[in-house]
């Protein structure tokens, strides 16, 4: 069964709209959440490693003011795109790993697919 | 930046043939190579994490090689059948990094 869980799966929103978007680890502690985002027939971009307790670390490009990534549990990160455009329609996908050794897979949510009109 | 380079971008195959596609990555500073399946509509499922030079990893009819030392994994599917028609993608990492995906193969399988 899955063990990452996102919500919403599809969101359609006006211009100027700030939407969030929530990753659930299911049964285990995330530490550290990761936040992609895939532009069509492009790869999975690494947009920020979301880490329990501190601030997100944004690649290189991303506008963490735009990007607004809160990891306030052990089994919770949010993605919020403020006053998105339609510039920011996407698919957004969040994974996590459990804790341990660097070479453990990670586990995605199903992915968020957002439409500003 | 990691340049991840999978090939090629789609193949499309029939039910019973055997296939296979490449994923390249720079060699210095690798840690880990990870295979993950991506069918339409669901979450991408890991396959497989390999780390050794010359690690060979089997699960069912997939199976995946790493050549650590000159930057490639090959991911083999053996007799295809329709299930297995899906996006798959390489991500290797180096230490303590996050994954850098490649933009993946596009398997389709016809019965």
């Amino acid at each position: 069964g899955a063990v990452v869980s996102q919500h919403p799966s599809w969101v359609i929103c006006k211009s100027g709209t700030s939407v969030k978007i929530e990753c659930r680890s299911l049964d285990f502690q995330a530490t550290t959440m990761f936040w992609y985002r895939q532009f069509p027939k492009q790869s999975l971009m690494l947009m920020a490693t979301s880490n329990e307790g501190s601030k997100a670390t944004y690649e290189q490009g991303v506008e963490k003011d735009k990007f607004l990534i809160n990891h306030a549990s052990l089994t919770l990160s949010t993605l919020t795109v403020t006053s998105a455009h339609p510039e920011d329609s996407s698919f957004y996908i969040c994974s996590a790993k459990f804790p341990g050794a660097l070479n453990q897979p990670q586990h995605f949510g199903d992915g968020t697919r957002l439409s500003i009109l | 930046i990691l340049n991840v380079e999978q090939s090629p971008q789609s193949l499309h195959v029939q039910e019973g043939d055997s296939t296979n596609f490449t994923c390249s990555f720079p060699s210095s500073n690798f840690y880990a190579l990870h295979w993950y399946r991506w069918e339409t509509a669901k979450s991408p499922e890991a396959l497989f994490v390999m780390t050794l030079n010359g690690d060979e990893k089997k699960k069912g009819r997939i199976s995946a090689t790493l050549n650590t030392k000159e930057g490639y994994s090959y991911l083999y599917i053996k007799g295809s059948q329709p299930e297995d028609s899906a996006t798959y993608l390489c991500a290797p990492n180096q230490a303590g990094t996050a994954l850098i995906f490649g933009k993946g193969t596009t398997l389709s399988v016809s019965s």
